[in-house]
């Protein structure tokens, strides 16, 4: 069964330091997220991209964040200068052209911020 | 966004249905119900979808009640893998792209 898959499965950094998060989404998708999820926090949206833009974004994705899609396969998203505060767990996730079909998601990446 | 509102937390016993309750009194003509589990340490995991009519597929049945203003998740069989929270959530397929994740109902099964 096809899946996204996301890299690093954890990543350690230091406050202040730029990290990117990688996800390859399932190939024939279109349609791409992220989501965040704080520790013992609810999961919240952060971005969609569509058509090589963002379509939506929440309050939370501020000028610290980025994505891109660089290539054909993969999708990230950068975190310029990273905050204590952006310690969480980082879905990536994909759906394909049909408006309310399901959302896939990735099994996470821990970031954590010192 | 239209609310939803779920129970904190449900028991079930392995093999037996279970059947997970979901008040939207808020919902709009354009809402979609959209429920997602997520199992200990993994990302969201689809679990099935309806906006109308009650919809069956391998891993449940989604009720919704005739005026639409609440809907039922059933698990035909419960299982231990069955642990999870479960979240009911509403999204507008017409104007909004984002799935807003609420506290959902953390499933407890028992051998």
């Amino acid at each position: 069964e096809p899946e996204v898959t996301q890299t690093p499965s954890h990543q350690v950094t230091q406050m202040g330091q730029e990290v990117i998060l990688r996800c390859v989404p399932i190939s024939n998708h279109l349609y791409f997220y992220w989501y965040r999820q704080i520790l013992g926090q609810k999961v919240e949206f952060l971005v969609s991209f569509y058509n090589n833009e963002i379509s939506e974004k929440s309050e939370i994705f501020d000028d610290q964040f980025s994505v891109e899609r660089p290539d054909g396969s993969n999708f990230t998203l950068k975190i310029r200068s990273t905050k204590l505060e952006d310690s969480a767990m980082y879905f990536c996730a994909s759906r394909n052209l049909a408006n309310t079909g399901e959302l896939f998601f990735g099994e996470g990446s821990r970031l954590t911020v010192l | 966004d239209a609310k939803t509102t779920q129970p904190n937390s449900m028991e079930s016993n392995e093999e037996e249905p279970v059947h997970l309750p979901c008040n939207h009194s808020t919902i709009s003509g354009t809402d979609y119900i959209h429920w997602y589990r997520q199992l200990p340490s993994q990302g969201p995991e689809y679990v099935i979808h309806g906006l109308t009519s009650n919809v069956n597929n391998r891993m449940a049945s989604l009720a919704i009640a005739e005026d639409r203003k609440s809907s039922t998740l059933i698990l035909h069989r419960a299982t231990l893998r069955d642990a999870a929270v479960y979240y009911c959530i509403l999204r507008d397929a017409y104007n909004t792209d984002k799935l807003i994740f609420g506290t959902g109902t953390r499933l407890q099964v028992f051998p």
